[in-house]
């Protein structure tokens, strides 16, 4: 079935250094998968981050960067310096270019705490 | 713009009684969506409406649950008979066309059935 695993919580670590949260996904009834980081700061709902429609690209925002790796099914989101303000819940989730494009999966979700 | 509002924040609710909730979706957004989060099966799918109409329900417990959109500014997720199981954070998410992948989500409704 379709589903996506990410690195289990919580992920803690030091301001400025650097951050990799693994995502893969397996997309067996999906002909054109998208892929997304949703993220929830504290206090806060549900937001985008980034997403990338096709397999190859890169996609970027606030420093952080996920590329779609349609070989390995992975979207992995990194950052090079880490900021206190990071933390927050990190979701990766897989859609359908087609059909109901809004229907995602999702992971259960990464914890992000970075100390000062 | 003040996004998605979902109402009540937190509901209580005693087994076997009904709990409705209430969604406004951003003004101008023509698709409206509902997830559910639990700790154990994280964010799950639930309905799906288009200009109002009622599109994929696929992820709706076929029991208990129903979920309208009566009018372009408010939906509603209907729990009747609530069991302890229907505990869960409920989230209303709306986007500005079919077709447009970024979903807006609201706060969401903490739903805890005693």
């Amino acid at each position: 079935g379709d589903s996506v695993t990410q690195t289990e919580g919580p992920v803690t670590v030091s301001e400025s250094e650097s951050l990799i949260i693994n995502c893969t996904y397996s997309a067996t009834s999906i002909a054109y998968p998208n892929l997304f980081w949703y993220v929830r700061y504290p206090g806060e709902g549900l937001q985008l981050l980034l997403k990338v429609i096709t397999a190859g690209q890169k996609g970027s925002s606030r420093g952080f960067e996920a590329t779609y790796n349609k070989e390995t099914t992975s979207f992995h989101l990194q950052k090079a310096s880490v900021q206190e303000s990071d933390s927050a819940v990190y979701y990766c989730a897989l859609g359908d270019r087609t059909g109901n494009t809004g229907k995602l999966i999702f992971g259960l979700g990464t914890t992000l705490q970075v100390q000062p | 713009n003040a996004g998605v509002i979902q109402t009540p924040r937190h509901k209580v609710t005693g087994k076997g009684q009904e709990a409705t909730l209430w969604c406004e979706p951003i003004s101008g957004h023509s698709a409206v969506f509902w997830y559910r989060q639990t700790i154990v099966q994280g964010l799950e799918f639930l309905t799906y409406f288009r200009n109002q109409a009622p599109i994929d329900d696929s992820g709706m417990p076929k029991e208990r649950f129903s979920a309208q959109m009566p009018n372009q500014s408010h939906s509603t997720l209907k729990i009747q008979s609530t069991q302890p199981q229907d505990s869960a954070v409920y989230l209303c998410a709306s986007s500005f066309r079919q077709g447009e992948n970024t979903l807006y989500f609201g706060a969401g409704t903490r739903l805890s059935v005693l």
